[in-house]
């Protein structure tokens, strides 16, 4: 089974201060994972993945995230915030599926990001 | 390429009442999939297709049909409506190599009463 945690069900910061929105998961095979971003009133956009190359993963907007399997976690982080990163964020593991199987997504519960001016 | 669009974007029914939500996706993937998202739960997955004329049952699936006629394009279809189906609906689409992420639609914001 597979499952997705997301730490922190709110976080504020002030704009110009990091962000860190934390993740763990759990999957008893190499799973693939990604953040996802959801604006208020809007579907979600991917903001990067984690597929088994490098552990260190770059994604838009200067958004990057750590996999670290020792820890089983895949932390969101960005130097410094900015007022338009204001959003709901969710973690998503996928299982490893070879050939065409689906490949089922697990969701986090989401992170709400405030930043303040 | 307007990527996975959805129709309706709003839509409130009455208990009992019927409605079909239509996907449409032109990246050419083979796999959609339906979901709900409720407040605090995350996203849940209803139904998925993994190519035409194909449908699988998700997560919740009860209450709720699909079909997959055409490749763009997948159906949710509420039979006979309740307040438990007031929801956020997400249709997405993958394709079948790589790391397979999905790409997501606007949503459907639909109100039962």
């Amino acid at each position: 089974a597979q499952s997705v945690t997301q730490l922190d069900s709110h976080v504020s910061v002030s704009e110009g201060t990091p962000v860190l929105l934390r993740c763990n998961y759990s999957s008893s095979y190499s799973p693939s994972l990604f953040w996802y971003v959801q604006h208020p009133n809007k579907g979600l956009q991917l903001l990067l993945k984690y597929t088994s190359a490098a552990t260190l993963v770059k994604g838009i907007n200067g958004f990057e995230a750590e996999f670290k399997k020792s820890e089983t976690s895949f932390h969101l982080t960005k130097p410094s915030a900015h007022m338009s990163d204001a959003a709901e964020y969710f973690c998503v593991v996928r299982l490893y599926a070879g050939g065409t199987s689906y490949g089922k997504l697990t969701f986090g519960q989401g992170t709400i990001l405030t930043v303040h001016p | 390429n307007a990527g996975v669009t959805q129709t309706p974007k709003f839509r409130v029914l009455k208990t009992g009442q019927s409605m079909t939500l239509l996907c449409a996706q032109d990246m050419n993937h083979e796999y959609m999939y339906w979901y709900r998202q409720d407040p605090g739960m995350g996203l849940r997955l209803i139904h998925y297709s993994v190519g035409e004329g194909t449908t699988a049952k998700g997560e919740v699936p009860d209450g709720y049909n699909v079909s997959r006629l055409k490749k763009q394009n997948f159906l949710l279809g509420l039979e006979s409506a309740a307040p438990s189906q007031t929801s956020v609906y997400f249709c997405a689409s993958s394709s079948t190599s790589g790391s397979r992420e999905q790409y997501f639609g606007p949503g459907t914001r639909l109100t039962v009463t």
